[in-house]
């Protein structure tokens, strides 16, 4: 069965700091997609990144940035030099064939000025 | 502008008293699901359409129904809400499977 697991509730950071957001996942099909979405505090949810499973490369856009590694079935999310603007609640999804997209709990990030 | 449009933004009402949620989009989409978000929980599925009157539960269909009489509508229906059916409620599209879904702004219910 699909699993997402974000183990960190909640992280508070000062402006500024580099702050990394975890998501572990579980699957048992060969193909399947894995999403990042942010949920800023007017409660939209922003979609930031796709990558299949057969797409190991790590992305770099901006400040944000993507570590993929199906060995450790991680998709980790780096944010570099954090603002005030970038705290939101974080979901890590993960969508085998279909249409059904399986979110982790969240991670709600705080930075402070 | 390509969107998902959810209506109303914001409910509250009582329990028993049925409800609808209206969902529509433009993107001529043929995947259209339902979501609850709640807290420590993430969003959660709880019907789904592959396309016109072809609809399945999700992870947490009870208490709920929808239909799919046309692509771009999909509405959420609450025969008999019940407070435990308070949470906030997002609908979502997409053309296919790899591909990203695209939300609306999400409604926020209250069953009191």
């Amino acid at each position: 069965a699909q699993k997402v697991t974000q183990a960190q509730t909640e992280i508070s950071v000062v402006e500024k700091e580099d702050v990394t957001l975890d998501c572990v996942y579980e699957t048992r099909d060969t193909t399947y997609y894995l999403f990042w979405y942010k949920q800023p505090p007017s409660g939209e949810l922003v979609f930031l990144i796709r990558r299949n499973s057969f797409d190991e490369q790590n992305e770099i856009s901006g400040r944000y940035s993507w570590n993929f590694q199906k060995s450790t079935s991680s998709f980790n999310f780096t944010i570099t030099a954090s603002q005030v603007v970038d705290s939101a609640v974080y979901f890590c999804a993960l969508k085998e064939y279909g249409n059904k997209l399986v979110f982790g709990a969240g991670t709600i990030l705080r930075v402070k000025s | 502008e390509a969107q998902v449009t959810q209506n109303p933004r914001y409910l509250i009402t009582v329990t028993g008293k049925k409800l609808t949620v209206t969902c529509s989009q433009n993107m001529n989409h043929e995947y259209m699901s339902w979501y609850r978000q709640d807290p420590g929980l993430g969003l959660r599925q709880i019907y789904y359409s592959m396309n016109v009157e072809v609809t399945d539960k999700g992870d947490v269909p009870e208490g709920y129904k929808v239909s799919r009489k046309e692509k771009r509508n999909f509405p959420l229906i609450l025969e008999s809400p019940s407070p435990n059916q308070t949470s906030l409620y997002f609908c979502a599209s997409t053309p296919g499977t790899g591909v990203e879904a695209f939300f609306g702004q999400g409604t926020r219910l209250t069953v009191v």
